[in-house]
């Protein structure tokens, strides 16, 4: 079965730096999506990405935050300024043919800002 | 109000229990509704999506009700294997939005 794959398992990065998270989606899939969790905490949804360009943002996703799709598989997260407090884990997920279809998720990057 | 709203749980039951979640959404303009569940430490999956007429899969039944803005889902013989914790999932559908619940976490015993 095809899965969303995402780069690092776990990236432990010092307050102030950058960080690039990465994912490579399900191959035919057209939508895109950064979630994060919190540890104890639900689900958060940070952003949609469509065609190339971002359909929706949440909060949470400030000017710290951005995303790409770089060529025709790879689609990342830029967090330009880490902060304690982006500690969580971030989750890459895709849909196939609309914003409707159910979401497949990557295994996830724990991020760990000191 | 909550966005998306659980029972709370935990729910603890014995193997070979019928157990039910329900969840409640507050925008009347939501468009896709699922079941996610997920594992310690572990990324969401999905169990099933929700549909007007109630679906079934084996031992899962989710129910959608628009007009009370409620979703609910059954599971019935649960198995050890069934523990997790289950996520209801809303999608307002407009730019790819999906707002999770908290969450309810199911114990299944021996």
């Amino acid at each position: 079965e095809p899965e969303v794959t995402q780069t690092p398992s776990h990236q432990v990065t010092q307050m102030g730096q950058e960080v690039i998270l990465r994912c490579v989606p399900i191959s035919n899939h057209l939508y895109f999506y950064w979630y994060r969790q919190i540890l104890g905490q639900k689900v958060e949804f940070l952003v949609s990405f469509y065609n190339n360009e971002i359909s929706e943002k949440s909060e949470i996703f400030d000017d710290q935050f951005s995303v790409e799709r770089p060529d025709g598989s790879n689609f990342t997260l830029k967090i330009r300024s880490t902060k304690l407090e982006d500690s969580a884990m971030y989750f890459c997920a895709s849909g196939d043919v609309s914003y409707n279809s159910p979401l497949h998720f990557g295994n996830g990057t724990r991020l760990t800002v000191t | 109000r909550k966005e998306v709203e659980q029972d709370p749980g935990p729910f603890n039951v014995p193997e070979g229990a019928t157990v039910a979640f329900n969840c409640t959404y507050s925008n009347s303009a939501s468009q896709s509704f699922f079941w996610y569940r997920q594992d310690c430490r572990k990324e969401p999956k999905l169990l099933m999506s929700v549909y007007s007429s109630g679906n079934e899969d084996g031992r899962f039944t989710a129910q959608l009700n628009r007009a009370s803005q409620y979703i609910s889902l059954l599971i019935r013989d649960s198995k050890l294997s069934d523990s997790a914790t289950y996520l209801c999932v809303v999608n307002v559908g407009n730019a790819g939005k999906s707002t999770f619940g908290d969450g309810t976490t199911l114990t299944v015993k021996p």
